[in-house]
């Protein structure tokens, strides 16, 4: 079975300041990871995605996330938080069977931007 | 890419009543998914919506409560069952591709009052 714990479930930031949010994992084979956001009343949008290859994945809105499997982590960072970034964020893993469709998403986190 | 309509958007309900909810998709795609996402928290994959077989569920989620069709590759229902408060909760449509992103519809908004 797999899950996903993400530390954290409110963070906040001033606008400018680096945005850090955190997620591990737990998975008994090589996972698929996943960085979704949701902002008010929307569906959820692909921020970025690992599945294999290089650990440092970007993805969009200047946001990346670094694979760790030493310490089964997958943080998300931005160097300089924008105020359009205010929004709930969640980590997801998968396997590679399902790939990028069965999804166990963790249980969120509100990233809220102090001007 | 994909694009997920969902019906309805919102809808506020009478506790004892059912409610079905629409998931079409604009191309074909094999494995759609039914998930909820329960006020403050995160999103709980209720079901894989099998085309032209019975659903698959998790753990916690029965097919008397939660029935699901899925009449062809573009198109898949939830019902909600007899309904009650603890029901209420975002529903979301999913469909993926092994090799690219899970997309998501808007979601569907169920109040039970």
């Amino acid at each position: 079975a797999q899950s996903v714990t993400q530390l954290g479930s409110h963070v906040s930031v001033s606008e400018g300041a680096l945005v850090l949010l955190r997620c591990n994992y737990s998975s008994s084979v090589p996972p698929y990871l996943f960085w979704y956001v949701q902002y008010p009343n929307q569906g959820l949008q692909l921020l970025l995605k690992y599945t294999t290859g290089a650990t440092l994945v970007k993805g969009i809105n200047g946001f990346e996330a670094e694979f760790k499997k030493s310490e089964t982590s997958f943080h998300l960072t931005k160097p300089s938080a924008h105020m359009s970034d205010a929004a709930e964020y969640f980590c997801a893993v998968s396997d590679r069977y399902f790939g990028n469709e069965k999804l166990t998403f963790g249980t969120g986190t509100r990233l809220t931007i102090i001007p | 890419s994909a694009v997920i309509s969902q019906k309805p958007s919102r809808d506020i309900c009478q506790r004892g009543t059912s409610l079905t909810i629409q998931c079409q998709v604009d191309s074909q795609v094999t494995m759609m998914f039914w998930y909820r996402q329960q006020p403050g928290q995160s999103l709980t994959l209720i079901a894989t919506a099998n085309q032209g077989s019975e659903a698959t569920y998790e753990s916690g989620f029965v097919i008397d409560k939660f029935p699901i069709s899925r009449p062809n590759l573009t198109f898949s229902t939830l019902t909600v069952s007899n309904m009650s408060p603890e029901d209420s909760s975002i529903y979301l449509c999913s469909v993926g591709y092994k090799n690219t992103e899970a997309f998501f519809g808007q979601g569907t908004r169920l109040t039970v009052v």
